[in-house]
């Protein structure tokens, strides 16, 4: 089992629906969580961190469910711009090494 | 504006040569990272270094080396480049006080070996 899986979509979605993407992870010691965005040949940006008691940003809401080991990242009243691939990422043990989920591919269409 | 560079951009090279990918930030982050992305893998950690002259093995680290003679740079070399290491490599840095830092990437370096 991989460390971080991803359902890789692609997720088809007209303009305005309401996504939401699960990333499960096998360590129940990791400590910290984060969603990245990924736009084509881009570099990966930070979305958001992912706090136990979840949290939100504007069209953009994650969460993190402990006992069953995942994190989902939420996006309401998507727009054309939101087109991209969401990573997560989850930090495992001492230091500051991140393990990546594989992705998942949003195509927001008119 | 402090950032991350990465140099080249795009590189084609034959099999067996050594090849050198370049790295440097200027916010003066303790924690730098190498990461290779392929379709189908993500991205998968190669080394990753916490201070100067601190270097740690990744989940891929066969066939590659990095040192860190300063806070800047963390140059990434494949000793003898395969086509197996064909790929985009991406270097990350983060500012190392919190589990929470967020890590920031350069715009990656795409690395054909013929």
């Amino acid at each position: 089992r991989k460390e971080v899986e991803q359902d890789p979509g692609p997720f088809n979605v007209p303009e305005g629906a309401t996504v939401a993407f699960n990333c499960t992870y096998s360590n129940s010691a990791s400590q910290s969580f984060f969603w990245y965005r990924q736009d084509c040949r881009k570099e990966p940006k930070l979305l958001m961190s992912v706090y136990s008691s979840g949290n939100e940003d504007g069209r953009f809401t994650a969460q993190l469910n402990r006992a069953s080991q995942y994190i989902s990242l939420l996006i309401r009243d998507s727009k054309l711009s939101d087109s991209a691939t969401y990573l997560c990422a989850v930090l495992t043990g001492g230091g500051n090494k991140l393990t990546f989920g594989t992705g998942t591919q949003l195509k927001v269409e008119l | 504006d402090a950032e991350i560079t990465q140099s080249p951009r795009h590189k084609i090279t034959e099999t067996g040569r050594q090849v050198t990918l370049a790295c440097h930030q200027t916010w003066n982050h303790n924690n730098m990272f190498w990461y290779r992305q392929d379709l189908g893998h993500g991205l998968r950690l190669i080394h990753y270094s916490y201070g100067v002259q601190d270097t740690n093995k990744g989940e891929v680290s066969d066939g590659y080396s990095v040192s860190r003679s300063n806070t800047e740079d963390l140059p990434l070399t494949l000793e003898s480049a395969a086509s197996s290491q064909t790929s985009v490599y991406f270097c990350a840095s983060s500012e190392g006080g919190s589990a929470r830092d967020e890590q920031f990437f350069g715009p990656g370096t795409r690395l054909t070996v013929l």
